[in-house]
């Protein structure tokens, strides 16, 4: 079964708008959180990520809101725009060079 | 060129051929890894290596052999190749634990 569960699979966003894409894990041992970007025809790339002692991570248009006690984290991308356009998969590790993935999320961003 | 290749880009085969999919890294990173990605299942870890002749199976290895005799090398072999396994496969590799991932542009693997 998938250790991390996203949600939505797919979101449409006006440029300019707030896209947001949520997650939820079971292992209370996992401890680093990362969001990863994916362009068609390209390999996942590291976006942002987070380590469960702190509650919030922001660079740029990007930020994580992670909560330990509901075992939820969320990626926030604002204002929008249609270069990001592309599927957004959150993942899990705990202690090791390991990665659970969420089944990703496909934001559309329209102009 | 330095960075994670993968070859080929695209591949059909019948069912019950052998298939290898080939990873190279110029880092010498000692971890690599091979996911595949399908559509409602994200990516999947099938095998991962630590370092040279160290591999070590992942949550979906049934069906894959792999084998990693030089650090820069780490090839997926499908032994028998099912309609199942029509999926794209993504090989990466790290130095700095699961911050420190890199992954190829992936190979479309399509089993008729």
């Amino acid at each position: 079964q998938q250790q991390v569960k996203q949600s939505p699979q797919s979101l449409i966003v006006q440029k300019g708008g707030i896209s947001i894409i949520n997650c939820a894990y079971e292992n209370t041992a996992f401890d680093y959180f990362p969001w990863y970007q994916q362009f068609p025809g390209k390999g996942p790339a590291l976006l942002i990520a987070i380590r469960p002692d702190v509650s919030e991570k922001k660079e740029g248009r990007f930020t994580i809101s992670f909560n330990k006690s509901a075992k939820q984290f969320s990626l926030h991308i604002m204002d929008s725009q249609p270069g990001d356009s592309a599927t957004y998969f959150c993942a899990a590790s705990f202690n090791d060079y390991k990665l659970s993935f969420g089944a990703g999320t496909t934001v559309t961003v329209r102009a | 060129d330095a960075g994670i290749t993968q070859s080929p880009r695209y591949k059909i085969t019948e069912t019950g051929r052998q298939v290898t999919l080939m990873c190279h890294q110029t880092w010498s990173h000692s971890y690599m890894f091979w996911y595949r990605q399908d559509l409602g299942h994200g990516l999947r870890l099938i095998y991962y290596s630590a370092a040279a002749d160290i591999t070590d199976k992942g949550e979906v290895p049934d069906g894959y052999v792999v084998s990693r005799s030089k650090t820069e090398n780490f090839p997926l072999t499908l032994e028998s190749a099912t309609r199942s396994q029509t999926s794209v496969y993504f090989c990466a590799s790290s130095e700095a634990g699961p911050r420190g991932y890199t992954f190829g542009s992936g190979t479309r693997l399509t089993v008729v």
